[in-house]
């Protein structure tokens, strides 16, 4: 079993539109959560650290369930420069490891 | 702040060719990761330092995979000989080790092509 699992789309949203990813991981003892964006060719970015309580940043909003084990990223009002692949990653904070899904892949249409 | 540099940017060899790679993180950041992503898929984590010790290679292929950070700075990852299988972008990352989230700044890569 993969520790971070992802759909990976591709979600075809239009403009305007709210889209959300959910990302599953295995390992009860993560600790740390990130949502990252990655543009075609290019190096992967921090989007948003997840946070127990749920944390929003604009119009992305993200989620932690620990009981569930699974991670969520909404964006509200979606731009055609939201285009893009989204990482979710999970951290093992004792030994610094990090693994990331396969991304999810979000195209938004005019 | 300077970020992660990575060179060479883009790098084309044929098969059983070697060819290294080279990774400069943020300053004072204690821990360097190698990785490999093939298109379509996350980053596959093949070598991880603190400092100059290894924490985690179980999934570098030893046999043709090296990497190297002596003085616990920059870093090098060598492949020696390749395969058409490593035609991959190669990411360096660096992140801080200290209490906290540990967030990863990620260098721009080396698109690798193996013919």
């Amino acid at each position: 079993r993969k520790e971070v699992e992802q759909d990976p789309g591709p979600f075809n949203v239009p403009e305007g539109a709210t889209v959300a990813f959910n990302c599953t991981y295995s390992n009860s003892a993560s600790q740390s959560f990130f949502w990252y964006r990655q543009d075609c060719r290019k190096e992967p970015k921090l989007l948003m650290s997840v946070y127990s309580s749920g944390n929003e940043d604009g119009r992305f909003t993200a989620q932690l369930n620990r009981a569930s084990q699974y991670i969520s990223l909404l964006i509200r009002d979606s731009k055609l420069s939201d285009s893009a692949t989204y990482l979710c990653v999970v951290n093992m904070k004792n030994f610094n490891k990090f693994y990331f899904g396969s991304g999810t892949k979000l195209n938004v249409k005019p | 702040e300077a970020g992660v540099a990575q060179s060479p940017r883009y790098k084309i060899i044929e098969k059983r060719q070697s060819v290294a790679f080279w990774c400069n993180p943020i300053s004072g950041h204690a821990t360097l990761y190698w990785y490999q992503q093939i298109l379509g898929q996350g980053p596959k984590l093949l070598i991880q330092f603190q400092n100059n010790g290894v924490v985690d290679d179980s999934q570098l292929p030893k046999d043709r995979f090296s990497a190297e950070r002596l003085k616990g700075v920059d870093s090098t990852l060598k492949i020696q000989p390749a395969k058409l299988e490593d035609s991959a972008v190669y990411l360096c990352a660096s992140s801080w080790t200290g209490t906290g989230a540990y967030e990863q700044y990620f260098g721009p890569g080396t698109r690798l092509t193996v013919t």
